[in-house]
């Protein structure tokens, strides 16, 4: 059964500064890897898709990044801002396209 | 105008009671999903279509219905609500065509209250 793990649960930084948020994932028979963020209370957006044949995929400051074969995903924020303060969700898929979940990382960027 | 909608937004209701969460799409996708969310457990797949005469059970199924009405439409049906059953529940769609490689897009959310 796959299982995805988001460390670290919770992330405090100061503006301006670069993060990581990593995912892993335990089967690595993936179709692909979706990157989200939450606004309390609110819905998904989704930020980044990394489809399993490829390495990273880049959208503004954010970089994903996917390694298949050790299960690991991360997802790099540069010149973070207090905007960016949301939380940030990790999720897999196979060729179904059902979605299988981290708990996800709760970022607070301070100003 | 949002390419996925959900209604109602908020809904308190008290147990026992049948109630119906309504999940539309502009996006012309196939598939469908319904998901909750709760604290500690993160988001959990209830029920998908892939389209109109496709309908499948995902984790947490039990007490719970669709239906698909259109590709546009699908709804998801709590026959006798409980407590338990209070969460945030989001829409999803879907294309696994194309360039799209099947990536979700999700609705707004209804948080349901079960008193």
């Amino acid at each position: 059964k796959q299982e995805v793990t988001q460390i670290p649960a919770a992330l405090s930084v100061p503006e301006g500064e670069n993060l990581v948020l990593n995912c892993s994932f335990t089967d690595s028979a993936i179709y692909n890897l979706q990157w989200f963020r939450q606004d309390p209370g609110k819905g998904l957006t989704s930020l980044l898709l990394i489809q399993s044949s490829q390495r990273e995929q880049t959208s503004g400051r954010l970089n994903a990044s996917l390694d298949k074969s050790s299960g690991r995903s991360t997802l790099y924020i540069a010149a973070s801002q207090p905007g960016d303060s949301a939380t940030y969700l990790c999720a897999v898929s196979g060729n179904t396209g059902k979605l299988i979940f981290g708990q996800g990382t709760t970022l607070q960027v301070k100003p | 105008d949002a390419d996925v909608t959900q209604t109602p937004r908020n809904r308190i209701t008290k147990t026992g009671k049948r109630i119906m969460l309504e999940c539309s799409q502009t996006k012309g996708h196939d598939r469908m999903y319904w998901y909750r969310q709760d604290p500690g457990l993160g988001l959990r797949l209830i029920y998908y279509s892939f389209d109109v005469k496709d309908i499948n059970k995902g984790e947490i199924s039990d007490g719970y219905s669709v239906s698909r009405q259109a590709q546009a439409k699908f709804s998801l049906s709590l026959e006798s609500a409980i407590p338990n059953q209070t969460a945030l529940y989001f829409c999803a769609t879907s294309d696994p065509t194309g360039g799209s490689y099947n990536e979700q897009f999700f609705g707004p959310g209804t948080r349901l209250t079960v008193l």
